[in-house]
């Protein structure tokens, strides 16, 4: 059964960097065709895509954060991290991980349980 | 952007009752749509993709309907395991992937 678990620091100051991981068990993050996307949630609200990448490392992102966010992918740990700079308190959510499935990368059949990330000073 | 707006925001049913969600996309995605239902902390959950096609593992109470703008979620009779809230998605616009604003499903 595929896991994937997000782990990284839970309170960044305003105009840091945000940084996560999602680390994938019980499969190989390199096999198949799938997407690894990261998705966010603030608090009470709705869900929002962040980006994705493949095990090539080629990586696709939202437009509206494409220019602070950086997905990165790690074959020999079987993981891919998430970095957002230039936070401000709208950054604070849950974050998610998440697979896309073959054939359509932003349909996403496993999930990781999620992170809560606060921005605050 | 691609607009994706659920109806109702909020649902209030009984244990056994038939239930439909529905979402309606600003512009024709075809059958580029996935329901994800998500309980309180937990993460979201994959039910039905492709507009129709049911996920693995998903009871068969679950079913999905619509094509271009206009998309069902069905729940033929719901259990208590059902209340939960519930997000359409489209996968249709290349790397400007949109959910709709959920809808609630409380017990009566």
């Amino acid at each position: 059964q595929l896991q994937l678990q997000e782990s990284g620091s839970g309170l960044v100051k305003p105009s840091q960097t945000l940084s996560l991981t999602c680390a994938v068990s019980g499969g190989s993050i390199s096999s198949g065709g799938y997407s690894w996307s990261w998705i966010r949630q603030p608090p009470g609200k709705g869900l929002e895509w962040i980006g994705y990448i493949y095990h090539s490392g080629s990586t696709y992102y939202n437009p509206s954060l494409k220019s602070r966010v950086t997905i990165s992918v790690d074959r020999s740990k079987n993981q891919f991290s998430l970095k957002l700079s230039s936070v401000t308190a709208a950054d604070t959510a849950v974050y998610y991980c998440a697979r896309g499935i073959t054939g359509d990368p932003a349909t996403f059949d496993y999930w990781g349980q999620g992170t809560l990330v606060t921005v605050s000073s | 952007d691609i607009q994706m707006t659920q109806s109702p925001s909020s649902l209030s049913a009984s244990v056994g009752d038939r239930v439909t969600i529905t979402c309606r996309a600003s512009q024709s995605i075809s059958s580029y749509l996935n329901w994800y239902q998500q309980k309180p902390g937990k993460a979201p959950k994959l039910l039905i993709y492709a507009a129709s096609s049911l996920q693995s593992g998903v009871p068969s109470r679950f079913s999905g309907s619509g094509s271009g703008t206009d998309f069902t979620l069905t729940i033929s009779s719901l259990q208590p395991e059902d209340f939960a809230t519930y997000y359409c998605q489209q996968s249709y616009s290349t790397h400007m992937y949109t959910f709709g604003q959920g809808t609630k499903l409380e017990i009566k």
